[in-house]
């Protein structure tokens, strides 16, 4: 089974820290996603990764960035925590290919973190 | 556009009863829609899905119905069960890039 394990599952951090959320896939899958979910508003994609070293912004990249330094791991960073940024965060890989491949994404556990 | 509501549209149904969650799409040259499903406490996971140039496409229990002139997009639950009680989100793919979108979900509740 395909697995995506992200390091924690609750998380509460100060304002103005500097926050790492990590995830580790197993399935050697080339892309790697982070997305946040909040209530009414769906997931929304902060950042992905179709390769090693390779990131492209998602739809809200703004307080984020991202780090692919291998191809199993996927890091988010926030690099001062803010408020709104409290949210649940969920990891996700899918492997490259047509069709079905390109679509089925394998989610994580998500974390929820809570910036105070 | 993106939806601002706070409150997940909500669907009740009977056990045993057919489901059917809608959706509308906004990019006119996605490659795939997609239906996931997230149970409480746990990620999305992936029900099915349909490439743009197909207009139905069945699974176990599952049927998803795209309509591309309105920009409509449905999943139909056959026999509805307390397990089907979750979230369910449909998402679009756009052409050329890897990335995938979600719509802002709707949360079924079965009935039994």
């Amino acid at each position: 089974d395909v697995k995506v394990t992200q390091s924690s599952r609750y998380l509460v951090k100060r304002t103005g820290e500097k926050v790492f959320l990590e995830c580790v896939q197993d399935m050697d899958h080339e892309n790697m996603f982070w997305y946040r979910q909040d209530p009414g508003l769906g997931l929304r994609l902060i950042y992905f990764s179709y390769d090693v070293k390779m990131k492209e912004k998602g739809d809200i990249p703004e307080g984020y960035s991202v780090s692919r330094e291998k191809k199993e791991r996927f890091s988010l960073i926030l690099e001062s925590a803010s408020t709104n940024q409290t949210s649940m965060y969920l990891c996700a890989s899918s492997p490259l290919g047509e069709g079905t491949a390109e679509t089925e994404a394998f989610f994580g556990q998500g974390t929820r973190l809570t910036v105070v | 556009g993106e939806s601002v509501g706070l409150h997940l549209p909500t669907l009740s149904v009977q056990e045993g009863d057919n489901s059917i969650i809608n959706c509308a799409y906004s990019n006119s040259a996605s490659d795939y829609f997609i239906w996931y499903k997230q149970e409480s406490g746990k990620g999305p996971q992936f029900i099915i899905d349909i490439r743009s140039n197909m207009d139905k496409r069945q699974g176990q229990r599952v049927t998803v119905l795209l309509n591309k002139t309105v920009k409509h997009l449905s999943l139909q639950i056959a026999a509805t069960q307390p397990g089907d009680s979750a979230v369910y989100f449909c998402a679009e793919k756009g052409g050329g890039y890897q990335k995938v979108t979600f719509g802002t979900g709707t949360k079924l509740q079965v009935i039994p």
